[in-house]
């Protein structure tokens, strides 16, 4: 089973507007970290956030802001205001206490921010 | 955090030739992992590599593909063995620095065409 989905495959937005991604998770682990990275087209993945499953806290920084829902797995990313360099793939990930620090990465999402 | 480089950058080989790809972590770190991207896709898992012993590979790689090595605590080795177009992918080094928060750190990735 998929321990991370991405449903949104592809998402097209025009500039200034917001945008969500949605990540939902299974695991059975009661310790266990969520995170977001971006892949830009050169293809480095950059590290967003990390948040670990005691902490549900949602998390703003700057134009970014985190929504972590334990009751429904899951852990939301939206963009205020977006511009044209967020346009990247967006992957979550789940990586689990008792396996090591194995990551789970969820298929990414394709944002594309039009001007 | 932990800094991670890997060489080459990129590459282009011949069916049936092997690459070699080379990680390097600016500090020790605990574990060491490898990932492939193919075209469009998220990342996959091919193996941790573990600093003295073989290393742990997921369902569907095997030694003989990818042979790995990891001599010491801050540099690993990834083989991609007799290749074919269908390994044309981005190969991914990784590492945690063991704190037990999780994070793991990223490479920018190796990019690899076999005609």
């Amino acid at each position: 089973a998929q321990k991370v989905t991405q449903a949104q495959t592809e998402i097209s937005v025009v500039e200034k507007e917001d945008v969500t991604l949605d990540c939902v998770y299974e695991t059975r682990d009661t310790t266990y970290y969520l995170f977001w990275y971006k892949q830009p087209p050169s293809g480095e993945l950059v590290f967003l956030i990390r948040r670990n499953s005691f902490d549900e806290q949602n998390e703003i920084s700057g134009r970014y802001s985190w929504n972590f829902q334990k009751s429904t797995s899951s852990f939301n990313f939206t963009i205020t205001a977006s511009q044209v360099v967020d346009s990247a793939v967006y992957f979550c990930a789940l990586s689990e206490a008792n396996t090591g620090n194995q990551f789970y990465f969820g298929t990414g999402t394709s944002l594309t921010v039009i001007p | 955090s932990a800094v991670i480089s890997q060489k080459p950058s990129r590459d282009i080989c011949q069916r049936g030739t092997s690459l070699t790809i080379q990680c390097q972590v600016d500090s020790q770190v605990t574990m060491m992992f490898w990932y492939r991207q193919q075209p469009g896709q998220s990342l996959t898992l091919i193996a941790t590599a573990n600093q003295g012993s073989e290393a742990t590979y997921e369902s569907g790689f095997v030694i003989d593909k990818f042979p790995i090595s990891r001599p010491n605590l801050t540099f690993s080795t990834l083989t991609v063995s007799n290749m074919s177009p269908e390994d044309s992918s981005i190969y991914l080094c990784s590492a945690t620095a063991g704190t037990g928060d999780n994070e793991q750190f990223f490479g920018p990735g190796t990019r690899l065409t076999v005609l």
